[in-house]
């Protein structure tokens, strides 16, 4: 079955920290992964998105990275804001012809504290 | 450059009514897919709307149709409203059913009450 689990479930941290969270998948065919930032009540942002050549990508504060042989993605956060508190949520997709599906992680909520 | 739409932003119904919500694509944008995701959880894929068809659909029942329009945008219709259907409904865009790259829009809160 094709799932994504993220960890940890929440996470607090103060403002000016480094934090990053983890995307464990089981999804085949696997076809890319990205990260989205979802703040309360808004819709999601993408900040990533890697193939399954990819290791490393960067979108400003923000470093994801694909272990595609151990099905594993992490999301770094560098020099945390107030405004980075929200969830994170690793979607995974699939390569499964004309009915590929995008699988959704539950997602971190992130709090960053003053 | 028009970013995703969705109107209302919040709706409150009573349980059994049917409601309606809206969505405009991003601009250049074809394929409308729709979500809900209730409080604490992640987005749940409803369907997706291709060139007036539905052309992928989730676990959701038949309470749940959907229409899109020439223009590309699309309605999410939902009938017999249960408490439980109370939810963040998200509807994101893409450039043709097979791309991966969606751009979501701000959701509808649907409260049923």
């Amino acid at each position: 079955k094709n799932q994504v689990e993220q960890s940890p479930q929440s996470l607090i941290i103060l403002e000016g920290k480094n934090c990053t969270l983890q995307c464990n998948y089981t999804v085949s065919p696997f076809s890319n992964l990205r990260w989205y930032k979802q703040d309360t009540g808004r819709g999601p942002v993408s900040l990533t998105i890697m193939t399954f050549s990819e290791n490393t990508k960067s979108n400003g504060r923000y470093t994801a990275t694909l272990d595609a042989d151990t099905k594993q993605s992490s999301l770094h956060i560098t020099a945390s804001q107030l405004s980075d508190s929200a969830s994170y949520i690793c979607v995974v997709s699939d390569n499964a012809g004309n009915n590929r599906k995008l699988i959704w992680g539950l997602g971190t909520s992130l709090a960053v504290n003053p | 450059d028009a970013g995703v739409t969705q109107s209302p932003t919040h709706l409150i119904k009573t349980r059994g009514q049917q409601v309606t919500l809206r969505c405009s694509p991003k601009s250049g944008h074809d394929t409308v897919s729709w979500y809900q995701q209730a409080l604490g959880q992640g987005p749940q894929f409803i369907f997706q709307y291709y060139e007036e068809e539905e052309r992928q659909r989730g676990n959701f029942p038949d309470r749940f149709s959907g229409h899109q329009f020439p223009n590309y945008s699309s309605e999410l219709n939902v009938n017999a409203l249960l408490l439980g259907d109370s939810a963040l409904y998200l509807c994101a865009s893409s450039s043709g059913h097979l791309s991966y790259e969606q751009y979501f829009g701000p959701g509808t809160r649907l409260t049923v009450t």
